[in-house]
């Protein structure tokens, strides 16, 4: 398997702008959960979808920040619009039920100028 | 107090030398995972663990549930060890609780 992979790896924007990043989860596992890792803050969760049905958002910061799994292999987080403030790495990952080995993707450094 | 603490929070070894990074939490917990992370990389999951021991290769990751701690050990160190370390609790449902992580670096 490929494992969980991310895109873009990097994205450089300017502030106001709208960010797309996006996840495929490994085939078959079906909890997806997006981090953000900051170095002040270390690794936070911002969601946790289950079967693709968002289960807990109320790590993600304000309302300019959404997230959609349509289907089992593909998730997106969005940002509209972006700030300097939301620059970060930021990771997806997957399990095979909510308390399964995390599988982490390679990760998405945004940096809003 | 931070529910999942670890230490040391920055490690500098000479390659060959025995490692070991502890985690300590304060928090009921399902399981324990230890993750490793290189400069600018992803997160590359090691060992999840929820009793005893387990061992890969040069790691050794062991659990205490009772006195809520665990260790990881890296025997003979080597350069291509350099990274952070991170203990996530798992804590039921869905939560998981990061520690902040031990920056280790092996001279060669």
């Amino acid at each position: 398997d490929a494992g969980v992979i991310q895109s873009p790896r990097h994205e450089v924007t300017e502030m106001g702008q709208e960010v797309t990043l996006r996840c495929k989860p490994i085939s078959g596992h079906n909890s997806l959960f997006w981090y953000r890792q900051t170095m002040m803050r270390g690794l936070e969760l911002l969601i946790y979808f289950n079967n693709n049905v968002p289960i807990d958002d109320s790590g993600m910061p304000e309302d300019r920040f959404s997230a959609k799994m349509p289907n089992a292999s593909f998730s997106t987080l969005k940002i509209q619009p972006s700030e300097p403030r939301d620059s970060a790495v930021y990771f997806c990952a997957s399990s095979l039920g909510n308390t399964g080995e995390l599988f982490f993707g390679e990760g998405s450094r945004l940096t809003v100028l | 107090k931070n529910e999942v603490e670890q230490s040391p929070q920055n490690l500098t070894a000479q390659e060959g030398e025995f490692i070991t990074i502890n985690c300590s939490y304060s928090v009921g917990i399902s399981a324990l995972h230890w993750l490793q992370q290189h400069p600018g990389g992803g997160i590359v999951s090691l060992f999840m663990l929820s009793s005893g021991k387990k061992k890969h290769g040069r790691l050794i990751a062991t659990i205490n549930i009772q006195e809520k701690h665990s260790s990881l050990h890296i025997t003979a160190s080597h350069p291509r060890d350099s990274a952070v370390y991170i203990c996530a609790v798992y804590t039921g449902g869905f939560k998981t609780i990061f520690g902040a992580g031990t920056r280790l670096f092996v001279k060669a």
